[in-house]
C-alpha cells in the first residue's frame, strides 16, 4: 500500500537549472496538491489539481509549473531554479471532500546553490 | 477557513496519556476538525477527524466540545515515537478553499522517558 510516493527524495541544483518533481498516488484520488515548507513556517500551497488534465494556482505559484496528464501523477516543474526555491516539497492527494482526509508523501528536499 | 489556536509546546511522560488542546472558536457548521502530525520533517501524517461527535481510531481519540469551539486530541499511551509537531486544522472542502489544508504553527509534543 504505497499511498503517495514522491521522487526524488533529495536533490541539489545550481541556480538556473531545471528539474521536475514527481508525485504518484495509488488511491484513485481526484485532487492532488503541491505544498512547500520552509523553516519555521507552515505548508504553503503552490499548485493544485482537481482532476486529470486540470491545474490551478495556489498561494505561491511563481516560478513553478505543473501538469496532470494522468490521474495518478502530478508533476511539479522548476524551469529556472533560484535559491529562494530551496525548500521541502510535499505532495498530497485527496477526494476533495470535507469528511475525507488528504494523504501526504514523505517530501522532496531540494537545495538550490 | 476558521483559525485555530494551539499551545506551542507540551511535554508528556512515556506511557501516559497526551492531551493536546485546540481552540477553534470561529468554526462554522460545515467545517470539520482534523488532526495531523509531522515527525522530524517527514510528510504530515493524518491522525483523526470529526465534525461534532467524539471519534476514536487506532491512533487516537478526538473530543469535540458541544459548542464545537474547541477540541482535544488524546493519545492514550504516548510513546517516544509520538514526539512530533501536532496540527489542528479546521477544514471545509467547499467554498474558495479548494480543499487546501491550512497548517498553523502546531504544538510540539515531546514524550520523555
Amino acid at each position: 500500500n504505497a499511498g503517495v510516493t514522491q521522487t526524488p527524495k533529495f536533490r541539489v541544483l545550481k541556480t538556473g537549472q531545471s528539474m521536475t518533481l514527481l508525485c504518484a498516488q495509488d488511491m484513485n484520488h481526484e485532487y492532488m496538491y503541491w505544498y512547500r515548507q520552509d523553516p519555521g513556517m507552515g505548508l504553503r500551497l503552490i499548485h493544485y489539481s482537481v482532476g486529470e488534465g486540470t491545474t490551478a494556482k495556489g498561494e505561491v505559484p511563481d516560478g513553478y509549473n505543473v501538469s496532470r496528464l494522468k490521474k495518478q501523477n502530478f508533476l511539479l516543474g522548476l524551469e529556472s531554479a533560484a535559491p529562494s526555491q530551496t525548500s521541502v516539497y510535499f505532495c498530497a492527494s485527496g477526494r476533495g471532500l470535507s469528511n475525507q482526509p488528504q494523504h501526504f508523501g514523505d517530501g522532496t528536499r531540494l537545495s538550490i546553490l | 477557513d476558521a483559525k485555530t489556536t494551539q499551545p506551542p509546546s507540551m511535554d508528556c511522560a512515556e506511557g501516559r496519556a497526551a492531551n493536546l488542546p485546540c481552540n477553534h472558536s470561529t468554526i462554522s457548521g460545515n467545517e470539520y476538525v482534523y488532526w495531523y502530525r509531522q515527525i522530524h520533517s517527514q510528510g504530515p501524517q493524518y491522525i483523526i477527524h470529526g465534525l461534532k461527535n467524539n471519534e476514536t481510531n487506532e491512533m487516537a481519540s478526538l473530543i469535540i466540545t458541544e459548542d464545537r469551539k474547541s477540541s482535544t486530541l488524546i493519545l492514550p499511551h504516548a510513546t517516544l515515537r509520538d514526539t512530533a509537531v501536532y496540527y489542528c486544522i479546521v477544514f471545509n472542502a467547499g467554498g474558495t478553499s479548494y480543499g487546501k489544508l491550512t497548517f498553523g504553527q502546531g504544538t510540539i509534543l515531546t514524550v520523555h522517558p
